[in-house]
């Protein structure tokens, strides 16, 4: 069974750009969940999507935001990147049902310049 | 708030057992406890979940208090390859992603 995949690993972007982040959950889940790290941060939640409808959202400015297509896949979009967006953003994918677990991607390393 | 506490960092020899301790004072009845690790610069990567009983699998096992107030995580023979900070957290059936919160977790370091 395929994990979590996550497209693209690494990009640099300059600020004020936009940014595009893939993520295709393992085959059946329906639950996505965004997160972003950094060191002083930590796994900080950006957002959960469960079959296309975003679910929760955390604290972030709307610059952030996120969709998720019929087949589950996911995209979220950072408009107008500032140099404090730099950091890791990771997916994670579970299955339906309370005591699941969720699987994480292997993240996308964004570098604003 | 952080609803776990765990020790900031540990060291512990190369194929001895790792013992790594988390503490959840408040968790509810219905929350279980997850561990999860994270090498540096990957995805966090699950490890074990359990409500009451302690639980094994081919990774670790997962003690958790009578109370569950507390549990620890072993990883019975610790490897280079274990070096990696350990999250744990506690998630209800019913908790949405948004509300669980990952603290800093234990950066555990296997020495050769």
């Amino acid at each position: 069974k395929a994990g979590v995949t996550q497209t693209p690993r690494y990009l640099i972007k300059t600020r004020g750009q936009q940014v595009t982040l893939s993520c295709s959950p393992i085959s059946g889940h329906r639950s996505v969940s965004w997160y972003q790290q950094t060191p002083g941060q930590g796994l900080q939640f950006l957002f959960e999507y469960f079959s296309e409808t975003q679910r929760n959202k955390g604290n972030f400015p709307g610059r952030f935001s996120g969709r998720q297509f019929s087949n589950s896949r996911s995209e979220m979009n950072v408009s107008t990147l500032e140099l404090g967006d730099s950091a890791l953003y990771l997916c994670a994918s579970s299955g339906t049902g309370g005591n699941t677990e969720a699987f994480f991607g292997q993240g996308t390393r964004l570098t604003v310049v | 708030d952080a609803k776990t506490t765990q020790p900031t960092s540990m060291d512990c020899a190369e194929g001895r057992a790792a013992n790594l301790p988390c503490n959840h004072s408040t968790i509810s009845g219905n929350e279980y406890v997850y561990w999860y690790r994270q090498i540096h610069s990957q995805g966090p990567q699950y490890i074990i979940h359990g409500l009451k009983n302690n639980e094994t699998n081919e990774m670790a096992s997962l003690i958790i208090t009578e109370d569950r107030k507390s549990s620890t995580l072993i990883l019975p023979h610790a490897t280079l390859r274990d070096t990696a900070v350990y999250y744990c957290i506690v998630r209800g059936l019913k908790t949405s992603y948004d509300k669980v919160i990952f603290g800093p977790g234990t950066s555990l370091s296997v020495i050769p």
